[in-house]
């Protein structure tokens, strides 16, 4: 029983560089998120998919990019990584609108720091 | 817009202490209201939620309980254990749109 699934558990970019957190959640969600976790400020959303082909923006987006080809992944692309985007990065879904049910279900998370 | 506020940690207890972690809220129309949990290495996990007026949310020996007229989703329990170290995120619904807002966070240690 998988879940939702983060890759890498952890990585260091240097400034400027380019990668892609993966995402897969096995559970036959429509809903999908990326959230950034830095100290003392919570959770922030970055971008959201309520199925596939279809993403938008949430309150930090700046600095990222989404796909949604599958209900299963929603992979999150940070082009020319800069220092203020070393966080805990976390994808979460959920089968439902959340107005509704409320429940997310999270990965393990992904901390990256760029130096 | 929508927010939520919690009390600023870290809290430390010893076992068996009574836990109370405040937190209020600022929202438009009627929101939901969660208590999510996460433990050291992992992602967040729901641990118990209200969705209406006076409503009271339980799980594991947590309660919370919805309060309108103070604007307030309290995290209460009775005996805390070691294991219940973990960072505790107030958050709510949005009814406007499709997303929720978390606070914070409280890190709760809890000592032999």
């Amino acid at each position: 029983n998988a879940g939702v699934t983060q890759t890498p558990k952890f990585r260091i970019l240097k400034i400027g560089q380019s990668m892609t957190l993966q995402c897969a959640q096995d559970m036959n969600h429509n809903y999908m998120y990326w959230y950034r976790q830095d100290p003392g400020m919570g959770l922030k959303l970055i971008y959201y998919s309520v199925g596939a082909g279809i993403t938008d923006k949430g309150e930090v987006p700046n600095g990222y990019n989404v796909s949604r080809s599958t209900t299963e992944d929603f992979p999150l692309r940070l082009e020319l990584a800069a220092p203020s985007q070393t966080s805990v990065y976390f994808c979460a879904s959920s089968y439902s609108r959340t107005v509704d049910t409320g429940e997310l279900f999270f990965g393990e998370g992904s901390r990256l720091t760029v130096l | 817009g929508n927010s939520v506020t919690q009390m600023e940690g870290p809290v430390t207890l010893s076992e068996e202490a009574f836990l109370t972690i405040n937190c209020t809220y600022t929202a438009t129309g009627y929101p939901s209201l969660f208590w999510y949990v996460q433990y050291p290495g992992e992602g967040l996990q729901l641990l118990l939620k209200a969705t209406k007026a006076d409503d009271k949310g339980s799980n594991k020996g947590f309660e919370a309980t919805y309060r309108k007229e103070t604007t307030s989703f309290h995290l209460e329990k009775g005996s805390v254990q070691v294991s219940d170290s973990a960072v505790y995120f107030c958050a709510l619904t949005e009814t406007s749109y499709d997303k929720v807002i978390f606070g914070p966070g409280t890190s709760l240690s809890v000592i032999p």
